[in-house]
């Protein structure tokens, strides 16, 4: 079955970056988008990021332009998220997710958590 | 891009019957959109994708309780007979050529 294992919670200080993995299994990897969506305390779903698994071109939201970078790793099937300069806003729970063409699969979300 | 609105909250009794909408911004009103369910401290499980024509195709295992449907601009879920475990926050995505979009979510009671 499809399966996104993300990495885990994650402790960063404002201006700091932080790096998020997706560990992709059960599926051709090669079909599909992966992208990442975040939902901060009690808020709904932004989506920020997406890469074709296949090409490796990207797609970036406005609001993240400069500060996120996705990559892939297609002997490991996994799927990386980098976000620089971090400030409190940032803090939220970060979701990978699958496409083809519809969300239909997400992976279980890391805690990310800005604090000085 | 396209742009979805829901409702913020929408509350049925434990055995009925509710509809939640989510609806398209103008021009957009052709689009296909999915419908994603999010229990409490989960993270969010993909229901149904649902065109306009109001076909739609949902994810393995979803009950047949759910089902979708299309007006215009207007893409609905509806749940039947609704159970406890269906109070949850339900967003609607939709997707462009370089973007995605996610409705601001209904909260749904169950009383």
């Amino acid at each position: 079955q499809v399966q996104l294992v993300q990495s885990g919670t994650e402790v960063k200080k404002p201006g700091a970056s932080v790096k998020v993995s997706c560990k992709a299994s059960g599926y051709t990897f090669t079909s599909y988008y992966v992208h990442w969506v975040r939902q901060p305390p009690g808020q709904g779903l932004e989506w920020m990021a997406m890469i074709n698994f296949n090409s490796g071109v990207t797609t970036y939201a406005q609001n993240f332009q400069g500060r996120v970078t996705m990559t892939r790793d297609t002997s490991t099937s996994t799927v990386y998220m980098d976000l620089t300069s971090l400030r409190s806003e940032d803090t939220a729970v970060y979701y990978c997710a699958r496409s083809g063409p519809a969300v239909d699969s997400w992976g279980q979300g890391t805690l990310v958590t800005v604090s000085s | 891009q396209p742009v979805l609105t829901q409702s913020s909250s929408a509350s049925a009794s434990l055995g009925s019957s509710v509809k939640l909408i989510c609806t398209l911004s103008s021009g957009h009103s052709s689009y296909i959109i999915a419908w994603h369910q999010q229990r409490p401290g989960k993270a969010p499980r993909y229901l149904m994708k649902l065109e306009g024509s109001g076909s739609y195709n949902k994810g393995s295992g979803v009950p047949d309780r759910f089902s979708g449907s299309s007006s215009g601009a207007d893409r609905s879920l509806t749940i039947s007979n609704l159970q406890s475990e269906d109070e949850a926050d339900y967003y609607c995505e939709t997707w462009d050529t370089n973007t995605r979009v996610f409705g601001g979510g209904t909260k749904l009671t169950v009383l």
